[in-house]
């Protein structure tokens, strides 16, 4: 299976800020195709996961131009800046390239 | 809008089984493949199965942790898609999402189950 390793565990922000999280698998994401099955969610106390960032870099309907995406291979950056009260919450990597699907650990987006 | 809803779950016992259902409205169904997620009380998320469009056979995929007890299929005609649970243990408490597959772009708002005696 592919491992998928997020860090942070836990990222303190203060609102305003910018933070980075990484997210690393243990083998490579580019698909037969050439794409890379690589996304980002935030799941909020109590509600779905709901998604931000697919394909690495591409923003999700109706995200801010604030969240960006990069990366390639087995490397990963999802960034935020200028952190807003909305943006808290827990983000997951997801990869789909290979089976099974896996999951980052996650990252506890929290204030300072 | 795009809507999906679980529902099917509950306090089960050990052993037994239940059928999980994602009704959905708002896009259309046939076209997409289809997947199930769940999330252990306070932990990550886990990919459970998924199954694919009539383009792609209907063809079907399921995480190692649930593989022979879990069957995915789905009804194109009423736009749902259903999880069969079998041989339930403790450790398939959670929170069962429905997601629409290749980007997981949309969710349920989840179904919890609880395996207990």
């Amino acid at each position: 299976d592919v491992l998928m390793t997020q860090t942070p565990v836990s990222l303190p922000v203060s609102l305003g800020g910018q933070v980075s999280i990484s997210c690393r698998s243990s083998q490579s994401l580019v698909h037969s195709d050439g794409n890379t099955y690589l996304h980002w969610y935030l799941q909020k106390p109590g509600q779905s996961p709901q998604l931000f960032i697919y394909r690495v870099s591409n923003r999700f309907s109706g995200v801010p131009d604030r969240f960006s995406g990069s990366g390639s291979g087995t490397d990963f950056t999802l960034k935020i800046s200028r952190v807003e009260p909305e943006d808290l919450g827990v983000y997951y990597c997801l990869q789909s390239t290979h089976f099974p699907r896996t999951f980052g650990g996650g990252t506890k987006l929290e204030l300072k | 809008e795009v809507k999906l809803e679980e529902s099917g779950g509950g306090l089960v016992q050990p052993g037994m089984s239940v059928k999980l259902s994602c009704a959905t409205s708002g896009f259309t169904f046939s076209d997409y493949w289809m997947d199930w997620v769940r999330q252990a009380p306070g932990k990550g998320l886990e990919w459970v199965a998924e199954i694919r469009n009539k383009l792609n056979n209907y063809a079907t995929y399921y995480g190692k942790s649930v593989k022979g007890r879990f069957t995915i299929s789905r009804d194109d005609s009423k736009s749902i898609v259903y999880l069969q649970v079998n041989s339930m243990r403790s450790e398939d408490t959670g929170i069962y999402y429905c997601t629409t597959g290749y980007y997981f772009d949309y969710w349920g708002q989840g179904v919890m189950v609880t395996v207990s005696s």
